[in-house]
């Protein structure tokens, strides 16, 4: 069973329109969780983390926990051509070490 | 900028040679981190070091040799890579590899290695 699980096919989205990422783990006692971005060609640059349940703002995209059903999803809302990259989903492990775990990626594409 | 930077950011290399990447940390952290990225594949962790000390080898072959100086340096050494060894390798710090919920990586650019 993967660790954490993304829908890896590509997404495309209209300008404008809200794009849904979902990520499922497998560690119950997993507490945080984090969204990179990743350009092509670039590094994963950290976009947001949660730790409680439900929702976390911050300006454009929104983070959602829910640990009883072992998911985490993200929210880009009114979606940019600039938003268009792979988004990856990490989970801190209960292993120790501040490991992360880390999904494929989901690809955007935002479409103008 | 994250304030981590890596060098060089292309490598080419054969199978026989020897080279080192380097990475650096200017955010005060006391972590850093090694990953492997592979086209279509997770990144993998590779070794951990927290207050200088490697506090983690995940299973990594020993072509792949890690230093870590100080806090703030991290170097991977390579030698008589395979060309499957070829993709981009990552550099991250953080605070610590404490249990805390709100620790985060932050990545460096990374180097990306193709070995022929």
């Amino acid at each position: 069973q993967k660790e954490v699980e993304q829908n890896s096919g590509p997404l495309s989205v209209p300008e404008g329109a809200i794009a849904s990422l979902n990520c499922t783990y497998s560690d119950r006692g997993s507490q945080s969780f984090f969204w990179y971005r990743q350009y092509s060609g670039k590094s994963p640059e950290l976009i947001m983390f949660i730790y409680s349940n439900g929702d976390k703002e911050d300006g454009r995209f929104t983070a959602q926990l829910n640990k009883a059903s072992q998911y985490v999803s993200l929210l880009i809302r009114d979606s940019q051509p600039s938003d268009s990259a792979t988004y990856l989903c990490a989970v801190k492990e209960t292993r120790g070490n501040n490991r992360l775990a880390f999904g494929k990626g989901n690809q955007v594409v935002v479409i103008p | 900028e994250t304030g981590v930077t890596q060098t060089p950011r292309h490598l080419v290399m054969g199978m026989t040679n020897k080279k080192s990447l380097k990475c650096e940390q200017h955010l005060g952290h006391n972590a850093m981190y090694w990953y492997k990225q592979s086209a279509k594949k997770p990144l993998e962790l590779m070794f951990v070091y927290n207050f200088k000390e490697q506090t983690e080898n995940n299973s990594v072959p020993s072509r792949f040799s890690p230093e870590c100086p100080n806090s703030s340096h991290l170097f991977l050494h390579l030698h008589t890579l395979q060309p499957e060894d070829s993709a981009l390798y990552l550099c991250a710090s953080s605070q610590d590899t404490s249990s805390s919920s709100t620790d985060t990586q932050y990545f460096g650019p990374g180097t990306r290695l193709t070995v022929l």
